[in-house]
């Protein structure tokens, strides 16, 4: 049972245009959260943490957590070409050693 | 700053034949490393996991086999490969301060192709 969804599987748009990915846990141990971009051939990178509810900004990259409904999402302003890649949520406990879950990730094109 | 050495970059090996794989940490003492497993396009399977040399943790049995023999080092090995072996296989770390959660940093991968 896949403890991390994340929706949509793919998502295309257009080049300074805003991208919306979301992500749920179905585990209420979760408290730590995370998104990570993957380019094609490359490790994952990790882009930003959210361990609070409500918003953290970074950049062009906002993520926003809502721990009552195990929601966390992330919005991409002014979509880049190089922001096409894969982009995965990541979840854990966050006590002692840490057991990672990951979702199966949306695949993000932007659009020139 | 920390570094992440994977190798090799890519294999191309035949069923039943052995694999070695291998990356080393530098920077940092002490890091919890970790195996992920990666089908083409697909989600991040934990393999493995370490928190002190020598001592190693299975999270799923795919026939394969790890070991940390440095506190740098963490080799992922099997002795007879199979199609479903195929993938692309990511060593990562993370602080082993074990108070709060830490993220986790990937190495570049090794693309490993079973014929």
């Amino acid at each position: 049972q896949q403890k991390v969804q994340q929706s949509p599987e793919s998502l295309s748009v257009p080049e300074g245009g805003m991208a919306s990915l979301n992500c749920t846990s179905s585990d209420r141990n979760f408290q730590y959260f995370w998104w990570y971009r993957q380019h094609s051939g490359e490790g994952p990178k990790a882009l930003m943490s959210i361990f609070s509810d409500g918003d953290k900004k970074e950049g062009r990259f906002t993520a926003h957590l809502n721990k009552a409904s195990l929601h966390v999402s992330l919005h991409i302003r002014d979509s880049q070409p190089s922001d096409s890649a894969l982009y995965f949520c990541a979840a854990s406990e966050g006590t002692g050693y840490q057991n990672f879950y990951f979702g199966k990730g949306t695949s993000l094109t932007v659009i020139p | 700053a920390q570094t992440i050495h994977q190798w090799p970059v890519a294999e191309i090996k035949a069923v039943g034949s052995p694999l070695s794989l291998g990356c080393t940490i530098k920077g940092k003492s002490s890091p919890n490393l970790y195996w992920y497993w990666q089908a083409t396009g697909g989600t991040l399977q934990q393999l493995f996991y370490s928190i002190t040399v020598g001592q190693v943790e299975s999270v799923v049995q795919l026939n394969l086999s790890a070991s940390r023999p440095k506190d740098d080092q963490f080799i992922l090995s099997t002795e007879k490969l199979l199609l479903s072996h195929s993938g692309f296989y990511l060593c990562a770390w993370s602080p082993n301060w074990g108070s709060s959660a830490e993220t986790l940093y990937f190495g570049s991968g090794t693309r490993l192709t079973v014929l």
